[in-house]
């Protein structure tokens, strides 16, 4: 039983290059989140998704996108890669939105 | 706007004592809260969820208190270990996400 677990563990990007980050889980759930972590401002949620086929805006969604076609996985993508989104990546899913969040391990992602 | 602070400078304590981290938030009604330990390299692993109608929730060593007049979540260790070191986010329930603190370091030293 694995989880949620996220591809790619570790990325560097140059500025304007465009990646997608895999995020899986097997524990059937159906909201999924995207956060992302910079020192001194904790977590801070980009998109999330409250079933197959749904996305929703958090704090953060400028120069990213999601899409959630299978229940299982959930995408992060950043079109045009910026410095300013130098940052740990970390997916996260619940049975329901106010329930406890299971997280995956990071993306670690610089951007020069 | 809504706020949620939780102590920015680390907190050191020695082996056996009780740790007890702060959590407070203003322009905020939530339903529930939650606690989350972080390991440096690692992501979030909850720990303990405490309902607006609950005034106090224990697992093992762990007590977490939630004061909805004072808008205040209390979270203890018991005989603390040196196991206990990391850091110790609070998160506020919405409807379908949750708002993290920005954590709280614990050192527990032998």
């Amino acid at each position: 039983n694995a989880g949620v677990t996220q591809t790619p563990k570790f990325r560097v990007l140059k500025t304007g290059q465009s990646m997608t980050l895999l995020c899986a889980q097997d524990m059937n759930h159906e909201y999924m989140y995207w956060y992302r972590q910079d020192p001194g401002m904790g977590l801070r949620l980009i998109h999330y998704s409250v079933g197959e086929g749904t996305t929703a805006k958090g704090e953060v969604p400028d120069g990213y996108n999601v899409s959630r076609l299978k229940k299982q996985n959930f995408l992060l993508g950043l079109e045009s890669a910026a410095p300013s989104q130098t940052s740990v990546y970390f997916c996260a899913s619940s049975f329901y939105g106010n329930q406890p969040q299971h997280f995956g391990d990071g993306t670690r992602l610089s951007i020069l | 706007s809504q706020k949620i602070e939780q102590n920015s400078e680390a907190l050191n304590i020695q082996e056996g004592k009780t740790a007890t981290l702060t959590c407070n938030y203003t322009n905020y009604s939530p339903a529930y809260l939650q606690w989350y330990r972080q390991d440096p390299g690692r992501g979030p692993v909850f720990l303990l969820l405490i309902r607006e109608n609950e005034k106090e929730k224990r697992k093992e060593r762990l007590k977490v208190t939630f004061d909805t007049t004072l808008k205040q979540s209390l979270f203890h260790i018991t005989a603390s270990q040196p196991a206990d070191s990391a850091t110790y986010l609070c998160a506020l329930s919405g409807y379908s996400t949750l708002t993290f603190g920005k954590g709280t370091m614990l050192l527990v030293s032998p």
